[in-house]
């Protein structure tokens, strides 16, 4: 079955210590989006690519970055991890962001621990 | 500002029984609804949607939603609850020609036997 995969799905850093969260993808989206989730509040959209096209969200702090080499893999950079990142962090998919009318398909996230 | 409502923190429910899941929206235009559902320790999966045309939209595991241009509602409905429909649930919107998504703050339906 096409989905979307994210590993690891637990994931311990220290505090400042960099850490990156992967995201894989077979259903050729051109969109991938990562979202942060505390404590069963709403996702967060953190950022988003359209195809290479990077869009970071106003308010998403410049602690988070974002790679995507090719279209199925996209990761999520900390560079220096803080007790309120820890959360749930969660990688989805569209086919266009033109084509709003889509429901974005979501991995079962990685939950993030920080000591 | 465009926002999403779901008012009930909380729904309790006994099985059997029917179950609504309320939520309304403020986004001009005509935008696109949505609901998730997301289990423990689980990512968001899809339920159904709302585009165009019939007002009663059917979804997955048996949910339909009502759509309500007038009080720019979508709530969740399903006619007999199961414990297994104990989640968090999530209403979004997405305005057109736009890919992010404006999520209410979930609710949380409990099914006790």
């Amino acid at each position: 079955d096409a989905m979307v995969i994210q590993n690891p799905r637990y994931q311990v850093t220290q505090f400042g210590k960099p850490v990156t969260l992967s995201c894989s993808q077979t259903l050729n989206h051109n969109v991938m989006y990562w979202y942060q989730q505390k404590s069963s509040q709403a996702p967060k959209l953190l950022f988003h690519y359209y195809d290479k096209d990077f869009n970071n969200e106003a308010d998403t702090p410049d602690n988070f970055q974002s790679r995507r080499p090719n279209t199925s893999f996209c990761f999520l950079d900390i560079r220096s991890p803080g007790l309120g990142d820890a959360a749930m962090y969660l990688c989805a998919t569209s086919g266009d962001v033109s084509f709003s009318n889509q429901p974005q398909h979501f991995g079962d996230g990685t939950r993030l621990s920080i000591l | 500002a465009q926002s999403v409502a779901q008012p009930e923190d909380q729904v309790n429910v006994a099985e059997g029984n029917p179950l609504t899941v309320k939520c309304t929206y403020s986004v001009s235009g005509n935008p696109y609804l949505f609901w998730y559902v997301q289990y423990p320790n689980r990512g968001l999966q899809f339920l159904l949607k709302y585009i165009t045309g019939d007002n009663l939209v059917k979804g997955s595991y048996g949910f339909e939603a009502e759509f309500n241009k007038s009080q720019t509602s979508f709530h969740l409905k399903k006619p007999s609850a199961l414990v297994s429909d104990s989640a968090l649930y999530f209403c979004a919107v997405s305005p057109p020609s736009q890919g992010n998504l404006i999520f209410g703050k979930g609710t949380k339906l409990s099914v006790k036997p």
